[in-house]
Order: C-alpha cells, then sequence, then structure tokens
C-alpha cells in the first residue's frame, strides 16, 4: 500500500532558524496536504499542493511539491517560538480514495 | 472551514465497557472521517462514515469493535466496543472540505482504559 515518509521525526532549534521538513511517498501522489499540530492541540490543515512544482508561501511557511509528486517539502523561515509542534504531511495517490498521513516531524525552538 | 464539536473531550473507562463518541459538525458536509492518535504517533483511518450506508472501514478495523453511525450529514458516532488498555488513545473525527481534499479536525476526545 501507499506509503509516506516524513524526515526528520525530530528537529530542535534556536529561535530564528530556518527548520525543514521533508515529505516522500512510495507512489505518485494527486495531491498534498500539510497539517500543523500544536501540543495538546489537533490537526490544523495548512495548505493544499496539487500540480507538479508547486510552490506556495504563507508569511515566513513555504511549501513546495516535487516535479514528480512525489515528495514535498516544508521550510519555515526564522522559527519563532510560535512554530513549536508537529508538522504532517497527508498525501493521496492517484489511484487511493484516501490520504495516507507521514509520520509527522516534531519541531522544538528554543528562545 | 467547518466548526466540529466532539464529546466527550476525554474520558478514563473500564475494560470490557464500551464509549460512544460524539463528532458534531456545524454544517452540511460529505465526507466524515475517524482517526485514532496515539500520544506522539501520526493519524491512523479508522473509517469513513457514510451518511445513510455502512461505514466503510480500514485495514485492521472491523465494525463490531468500532461500530459507526451517521444518521445526517452534520453528526456522527464512533463506539469503541469491548475496551482493553490498547485502545487507550485519541480519537479524532475530521470532515472533508468542500471539492477538495484537505481535512478539519475536532477537538479529539481522550481515551484511557484502566
Amino acid at each position: 500500500g501507499q506509503q509516506v515518509m516524513q524526515i526528520p521525526q525530530y528537529q530542535h532549534v534556536q529561535e530564528g532558524e530556518d527548520f525543514t521538513t521533508y515529505c516522500n511517498s512510495s507512489t505518485t501522489l494527486s495531491n498534498i496536504q500539510w497539517y500543523k499540530q500544536r501540543p495538546g492541540g489537533h490537526p490544523v490543515f495548512l495548505i493544499q499542493l496539487v500540480k507538479s512544482g508547486e510552490v506556495k508561501k504563507q508569511k515566513r511557511l513555504t511549501f513546495q511539491f516535487g516535479e514528480a509528486k512525489k515528495n514535498s517539502s516544508l521550510h519555515i523561515t526564522a522559527t519563532q517560538t510560535t512554530d513549536v509542534g508537529t508538522y504532517f504531511c497527508a498525501g493521496r495517490s492517484t489511484n487511493a480514495g484516501k490520504s495516507t498521513f507521514g509520520d509527522g516531524t516534531t519541531l522544538t525552538v528554543k528562545p | 472551514s467547518a466548526v466540529i464539536s466532539q464529546k466527550p473531550s476525554r474520558d478514563i473507562c473500564q475494560r470490557g465497557t464500551s464509549l460512544t463518541i460524539q463528532c458534531q459538525v456545524d454544517s452540511q458536509v460529505t465526507m466524515m472521517f475517524w482517526y485514532r492518535q496515539q500520544p506522539g504517533q501520526s493519524l491512523t483511518l479508522i473509517a469513513t462514515a457514510n451518511q445513510g450506508s455502512e461505514a466503510t472501514y480500514e485495514s485492521g478495523f472491523v465494525i463490531d469493535k468500532f461500530p459507526i453511525s451517521r444518521p445526517n450529514l452534520t453528526f456522527s458516532t464512533l463506539t469503541v466496543s469491548n475496551m482493553s488498555p490498547e485502545d487507550s488513545s485519541i480519537y479524532l473525527c475530521s470532515v472533508g472540505g468542500a471539492g477538495s481534499y484537505e481535512q478539519y479536525f475536532g477537538p479529539g476526545t481522550r481515551l484511557t482504559v484502566t
């Protein structure tokens, strides 16, 4: 079945440093979503990518979808303590009826 | 995005008993899902709750253990039956976005089975 892998599992950064998490799928994806889950909270939808090579930005967050639509990344510039949480990608392959969540990357930010 | 509420927010139950979790949405939605999330882990899809028909279960989850109801387009319940400590987890409902694949999650139900 479809597998979605995320690296790294954990990332500890100093406030102001950049952060990147990578998502890789075993199959070609029709679309991919990114979610953020704060400690003790529930996943919150951030963005969806659909097109090959697509790049979207939300303030300090930059999301990319690979040309082959098998990988994606989330980059945060100049992290802040409010960025703390676990970031999940969820990919839907072209012949699947549901999205598969990656294992998540947990970001901690030291002030 | 839809506003989603879940009841109860948390519960502590004895093994062998059952708990029904409710999910209420403030607008009509086509797609509703139930997930399980172990502490520090990813989300595992239990089933898709279909309005007017039986839920579609994922591999490893069966209707006898996790019966689901979906009486209308704004409400669903998940029952965790004959609970064991291994069922201790956070259970989340989610709804699908209109015309897209993003999901919006409820606040979750934290279940502890003793």
